[in-house]
Order: C-alpha cells, then structure tokens, then sequence
C-alpha cells in the first residue's frame, strides 16, 4: 500500500514569515497526526484529527500554528509568523481507528527558520 | 500529562552482543507501548508494541518486557547487527492505540563490527 506522503521534504523561511505543510495519509486512515520533532528529541504530536474533527490539539501553539483537514483526507498545517525555535521536522502519521492500531509516519518536512 | 523517560541516550554494542534499553513512564493508565525505529533521516518505523495485558511480547531478535507496576518497559535486541544501528524511540499512551502517543527522548544505538 502506498504510505503516508508529505511535502515539501525541505522548507527554508526566514523569522516572520509563514509556511505550509500538506500531508496525504493512507487511504482509509480516519485519524491524522502532526508531530515535530526537534534535532535529538522524540516526536511531540501537535494534533490528531480523527476524519475532518480535532481530537486533540493540546499542545500546538495556537497562537502561530492552524491545521485543518477539509473532507476528511489531506491535511495542512501552517505557521504564522514562523520562530527561530519552530526549526524542526514536522511528521504526519495516520492510523485506521479502533483497536490494535499502528501509527505509520511520512518521510517529513525539514523546517529551518533563519 | 504523560511523561515518558529514556535510557540510555547513547549506547554503543559490538555486533553479535545484546542491547536493552528502558522506558519509564508517568500515568499508571497508559496502556499501549510501541517502540520504533529510526535510521538517519528516515521516517520512524514501528517494530514491536506491548499492551498492558501482557508483560512480554517476541518477535525474533526482539522483545519488549512490560512492569506495571514499576511503571517502565524495556527493549532486548539480541544478536545484534550492523543493520540495527538507528535511533529508537519509546512511546505511551492510553487508549490500547496510537492515539496521543508521547514519546521518549531516543536512544541511539551503534553497533560496531
């Protein structure tokens, strides 16, 4: 089966300016991530959607970060305006819900902030 | 919230030996225990998970050992090889899925010839 697809791999912006993230999961994957994941630390999950509903949003920056997923499928994850210390790989992962689920990632983007 | 500890941050196997790395966690309700795997500049790759019903899981080369009542669980990889050389990364979370998972701070692993 095709994996989970992220573009861009790469992203450099300058501080203030704004960037966009898409995410593709696998088909039939009703929940959706996005992670970052800073040089040498784990993955921290931004946000889950489950379809197009935020399950849980906690620990993204509302202030400077917005994600959707209209219809359900793709999903964008913007920053608005971006910080030195937003530098990081942003990971989407998707899962099938219910029990006995796996978590498969994407490649990510690599954000750099200058 | 969750909080998951690692250890250790770097560890270092000649090939052929065993190598373990453990996990400790904070909220007694987690329930779900994946570690994955990854190489340099590659996505992370689920390669064993526990869940709470069980205290330990086997799948060839690796196992993952569950205390929940000390509240940590530990990866064996065993003969290791060249190939096993990588980052890996716990996780918990509650729920029995991947929904909410909080990871660990990584280990990474060097296996030398």
């Amino acid at each position: 089966e095709a994996g989970v697809a992220q573009s861009p791999r790469y992203k450099i912006i300058e501080k203030r300016q704004s960037v966009a993230f898409w995410c593709n999961p696998i088909s039939g994957h009703a929940t959706l991530y996005w992670y970052q994941q800073i040089l040498g630390q784990g993955p921290k999950l931004l946000i889950q959607f489950q379809n197009n509903g935020v399950v849980d949003d906690s620990q993204l920056p509302k202030d400077r970060f917005s994600a959707e997923r209209l219809k359900g499928v793709d999903s964008t994850l913007k920053i608005q305006p971006a910080k030195l210390e937003d530098s990081a790989v942003y990971l989407c992962a998707s899962s099938l819900t219910g029990g006995n689920t796996e978590a498969f990632f994407g490649q990510g983007t690599r954000l750099t902030v200058v | 919230g969750e909080n998951v500890e690692q250890h250790p941050s770097t560890l270092s196997v000649q090939e052929g030996d065993s190598a373990v790395i453990k996990c400790t966690y904070s909220d007694s309700a987690s329930n779900y225990f994946p570690w994955y795997k990854q190489e340099l500049g590659k996505r992370p790759q689920l390669i064993i998970d526990i869940r709470s019903n069980v205290g330990e899981k086997k799948d060839q080369r690796i196992a993952v050992t569950l205390n929940k009542t000390a509240k940590h669980f530990s990866l064996h990889i065993t003969e290791t090889q060249p190939e096993d050389s990588a980052v890996y990364f716990c996780a918990a979370s509650i729920g029995g899925t991947a929904s909410k998972l909080t990871f660990g701070t990584g280990t990474r692993l060097q296996v030398t010839l």
